[in-house]
C-alpha cells in the first residue's frame, strides 16, 4: 500500500548545525510530496512541496528534492535556528485517484538548542 | 492567503456527551474538506473526506455513526463526536481545498478534545 516513513526522532541539534530528516515513500503512480511543520500547540503548515521527479521544493532555508529512483524526499537545512524547533511531517498525495488526500509519515521532532 | 479556522480549539466534556467541532474556510469556498485525527506523538490519520452537499467518505475503520460529518456549505464543515468516551480524546484537525482534487490544502489549527 501507500505509505511514508520518516526517521525517528527526536533530533537534537545546536544552533547553526546542518539538518537532514530522512523521508522515504511507497506509492503507486506518481504522487506529489510535501513537508509540513507543526509548531507547539498549532496546526500544520505547509513548508514545501514537489510535484514531480527531480523537482526541488524550498522555503525558509529548507529544501527537499523528489528522488524517484530512491523514492525519497529528504528535508535539509544548512543552518538551523532555535525557532525551527517543531515537528516535521513528510506526506504524499495523488494516489488512489484523490489528489487532495494526504498520507503522512509519523513525524520527526526537531529540537534546536542555543 | 487561504485561512481555515477551527472552533473550539480546546474542549473538555464528560463521557457520554456529544461534541461538535467546526471547520470554516474564512476567505475561500472549500469544495472539499478533510478531517484528521492525531494521537499524542503520532502522525495524522485521515478520518474522512467531506464534499459540500454530499455524504462524507469515511476511511476504513472509522465509525461513521460515531463521527458525524456535515458539510452543509462551501465554507463550513462540522465534525460531531457522539457519545464521546475517553478513548476519543485526541487532536482533531481539518483541512480544506478550494480546488476539487488539487494538491492545495490549508489546515486548521486543530481542536483538542479531552473526554473525562
Amino acid at each position: 500500500g501507500n505509505s511514508v516513513t520518516q526517521m525517528e526522532g527526536p533530533v537534537t541539534l545546536s544552533e547553526e548545525a546542518f539538518l537532514t530528516i530522512n523521508c522515504t515513500y511507497t506509492a503507486t503512480g506518481y504522487p506529489s510530496l510535501f513537508w509540513y511543520v507543526q509548531y507547539p500547540g498549532e496546526g500544520l503548515q505547509l513548508l514545501l512541496k514537489a510535484t514531480k521527479a527531480d523537482d526541488k521544493g524550498s522555503n525558509k532555508g529548507f529544501e527537499a528534492t523528489y528522488r524517484k529512483e530512491t523514492t525519497s524526499f529528504h528535508l535539509e537545512k544548512g543552518s538551523v535556528q532555535v525557532s525551527d524547533s517543531a515537528v516535521y511531517f513528510c506526506a504524499l498525495s495523488g494516489v488512489d485517484g484523490n489528489t487532495g488526500k494526504l498520507i503522512f509519515g509519523q513525524g520527526t521532532t526537531l529540537q534546536v538548542k542555543p | 492567503g487561504a485561512v481555515v479556522s477551527q472552533h473550539p480549539s480546546r474542549v473538555i466534556c464528560k463521557s457520554g456527551t456529544s461534541v461538535k467541532i467546526e471547520c470554516r474556510s474564512l476567505d475561500f469556498q472549500a469544495t472539499t474538506m478533510f478531517w484528521y485525527r492525531q494521537f499524542p506523538k503520532q502522525s495524522l490519520m485521515l478520518m474522512a473526506t467531506s464534499n459540500e452537499g454530499s455524504k462524507a467518505t469515511y476511511e476504513q475503520g472509522v465509525e461513521k455513526d460515531k463521527f458525524l460529518i456535515n458539510h452543509a456549505s462551501l465554507t463550513l464543515s462540522t465534525l460531531t463526536v457522539t457519545s464521546a468516551h475517553p478513548e476519543d480524546s485526541s487532536f482533531y484537525i481539518c483541512s480544506a481545498t478550494r480546488f476539487s482534487g488539487a494538491n492545495v490544502l490549508t489546515f486548521g489549527a486543530g481542536s483538542r478534545l479531552t473526554v473525562l
